[in-house]
């Protein structure tokens, strides 16, 4: 079973510059999430979708960041435009909608420097 | 508001038995999960505990009091491995997840 997918893997901006961060999760896994954890900080969730509909954006900052989900299955999440403290991994995880555990599966992560 | 509180360091030596505490305050409660992260790695998956108890998987066990608001992580016959940091993380009803600040593991010779 393919993994949790993620790309780009590292990413180096200047502030005010765009980004965007590409997720496939796990196939069958309706559940997505996006997370953001900064250095020797638990993840903090950012969005959570179910299939293609938003469950939880109450942390995104939404002045500058933006996320979408068009066919319930891949994910992009976009910074625009970026400031310094968003230097971090973003992290995508998936699971499966209907399952009290939730065990979350997470992709590599896309570490962003902002410079 | 919600808040998670670990400690933030713990150390102890190869066979050993090492226990992570996780204190939490939020509202509508519904289960307490456990990470293992590795330096540069992705979080995988322990444990989860939604009834009160000990769950047990293999060296590793975890802990809930619902009571309490608190749960632990036991690992037990410590190997150099298990050097990671270890994140607690409430799941809400709403399902939303909030994950604690992670403690970090040492494992000595």
């Amino acid at each position: 079973e393919a993994g949790v997918a993620q790309s780009p893997r590292y990413k180096i901006i200047e502030k005010r510059q765009s980004v965007a961060f590409w997720c496939n999760p796990i196939s069958g896994h309706a559940t997505l999430y996006w997370y953001q954890q900064i250095l020797g900080q638990g993840p903090k969730l950012l969005i959570q979708f179910q299939n293609n509909g938003v469950v939880d954006d109450s942390q995104l900052p939404k002045d500058r960041f933006s996320a979408e989900r068009l066919k319930g299955v891949d994910s992009t999440l976009k910074i625009q435009p970026a400031k310094l403290e968003d230097s971090a991994v973003y992290l995508c995880a998936s699971s499966l909608e209907r399952e009290v555990v939730n065990e979350q599966f997470f992709g590599p992560g896309t570490r962003l420097t902002v410079l | 508001g919600q808040s998670l509180e670990q400690p933030s360091e713990v150390t102890a030596v190869e066979g050993a038995i090492v226990q992570i505490n996780c204190t939490y305050q939020t509202s509508g409660f519904y289960g307490l999960s456990w990470y293992q992260q590795h330096d540069g790695g992705a979080p995988t998956f322990l444990s989860y505990n939604g009834l009160d108890g000990l769950e047990e998987t293999g060296r590793f066990s975890s802990f809930l009091s619902r009571s309490d608001s608190y749960g632990y992580l036991l690992l037990q016959e410590l190997q150099m491995k298990d050097s990671a940091s270890y994140f607690c993380a409430v799941k809400n009803y709403g399902q939303n997840f909030v994950f604690g600040p992670g403690t970090r593991l040492s494992v000595l010779p």
